[in-house]
């Protein structure tokens, strides 16, 4: 099973509107991630989470605040978001952060803000 | 800092051979990845290579690596209509908590 399961799959909120997008996997992977993607572009790193605590954060602005409650589960909370920040989320799991471990990605939630 | 190329765009007809190019510039590249992204979907993997190899295998896929020139090629054996889709190289170095990196995609469109 190599499953990164994220919901929910399409997300319309407004810019005042608090929501979340929540990802995960049972594959045993302590490493997961969040990533933003455009469209027709390749994915952008935002966040790296490695044993449940935080290890990269990539300049994101703080209305995006990732959380990992355990080792299976990645959320991110989203609030006051602007229109430039509809994209599609992706989620990401692996191992570990050891070299040759492969990253999985779920399907994405599609988020559109109004 | 690492930079990765691909072509934006191929076309072939179907049953035809497609070819896909990815040129990186980390030296330090440990695995080289294919993700396949379908319109509406998210990432699948569909092979890496580790860079210690020059050729991988997998059904109607050959991935090819020439180290020296820094040159990752995906090529696609009798293509089908359900190939068409954004194919994304990318690398990944070494070291610990180094993530991947990507090209900007190549679609690839397959006709009837």
């Amino acid at each position: 099973d190599t499953e990164v399961t994220q919901t929910p799959k399409h997300l319309v909120m407004g810019m005042t509107n608090k929501k979340s997008l929540k990802c995960e996997q049972h594959m045993g992977h302590r490493a997961m991630y969040w990533y933003k993607q455009k469209a027709k572009k390749p994915p952008e790193l935002m966040f790296v989470y490695s044993y449940e605590k935080l290890s990269i954060n990539e300049s994101v602005p703080s209305r995006f605040s990732p959380e990992c409650p355990n080792s299976s589960l990645l959320n991110l909370h989203l609030h006051a978001l602007q229109p430039e920040d509809s994209a599609l989320y992706l989620c990401a799991s692996r191992q570990d952060q050891g070299p040759g471990n492969t990253i999985y990605f779920g399907e994405g939630s599609w988020l559109t803000v109004v | 800092g690492e930079d990765v190329e691909q072509s934006l765009f191929l076309s072939v007809r179907e049953g035809d051979s497609s070819v896909i190019n990815c040129t990186y510039t980390d030296s330090s590249s440990t695995y080289l990845y294919w993700y396949k992204q379908e319109p509406g979907a998210g990432l699948q993997l569909l092979t890496y290579i580790f860079s210690n190899m020059d050729m991988k295998q997998d059904q109607r896929l050959t991935v090819l690596l020439n180290k020296k020139d820094k040159h990752l090629s995906l090529r696609i054996a009798d293509t089908q209509t359900g190939d068409s889709a954004i194919y994304f190289c990318a690398e990944k170095e070494g070291s610990g908590y180094s993530t991947l990196t990507f090209g900007k995609g190549t679609m690839l469109l397959v006709s009837p």
